[in-house]
């Protein structure tokens, strides 16, 4: 049971190129969800699923696309990488039955990136 | 305000004692709250949920809710070196027809021998 996969789990970006995080999960949560981490903070929601097709904006969205075409995978898109953007980035999924009842999140490894 | 807050710390606590981590939140229909613990480098790893008020123990952790006072602390007994790390609040938010967990920015706990 190999839980979130992330993927990769490094790159260097040049600024103004773009790329996907790959996230994918094989617990069949329902929900999932992209957190940015930027050193010594905690961390702040970008973008969350509550299903497939479904998808909703976090904190701080802006720079970023997602996508859940499948209840197994949460993309991740930076369009235009500025160095703002530099940070660790977790996928974690859980399962909720309903609004006011979640159950814990399960993490990934991470995906460091850097724009320079 | 933010929606949940956590003090940064470091606190730093003597080896055996009890460390008392604390977090207070915004959301009054707030109905999740969990613990985790994040060694530098490493992914967040949940240590404790809580769903009721009063109090869940879980070996050396007591988890403590009251949704009142719209506060939740973490106590560890008996703290032990490997207990140092960054410990992360997160709470439930309900919005319209979905939820979403905000986390707190973070306690960093530093246990000396």
């Amino acid at each position: 049971n190999a839980g979130v996969t992330q993927t990769p789990k490094f790159r260097i970006l040049k600024i103004g190129q773009s790329m996907t995080l790959q996230c994918t999960q094989d617990m069949n949560h329902n929900y999932m969800y992209w957190y940015r981490q930027d050193p010594g903070m905690g961390l702040k929601l970008i973008y969350y699923s509550v299903g497939a097709g479904i998808t909703d904006k976090g904190e701080v969205p802006n720079g970023y696309n997602v996508s859940r075409s499948t209840t197994e995978d949460f993309p991740l898109r930076l369009e235009l990488a500025a160095p703002s953007q530099t940070s660790v980035y977790f996928c974690a999924s859980s399962y909720s039955r309903d609004i006011d009842s979640d159950q814990p999140q399960h993490f990934g490894d991470g995906t460091r990136l850097s724009i320079l | 305000q933010k929606e949940v807050e956590q003090n940064s710390g470091p606190l730093s606590v003597p080896e055996g004692a009890i460390a008392s981590l604390n977090c207070t939140y915004s959301d009054r229909g707030s109905q999740s709250f969990f613990w985790y613990r994040q060694y530098s480098g490493k992914s967040p790893e949940l240590i404790m949920s809580i769903y009721s008020n009063g109090d869940k123990e879980d070996g050396r952790f007591t988890a403590q809710l009251n949704k009142a006072s719209q506060y939740v602390s973490l106590l560890i007994r008996d703290s032990q070196p490997s207990d140092s790390a960054t410990y992360l609040c997160a709470v439930n938010v309900a919005r319209s027809s979905a939820s979403k967990i905000i986390f707190g920015s973070g306690t960093r706990l530093s246990i000396r021998p």
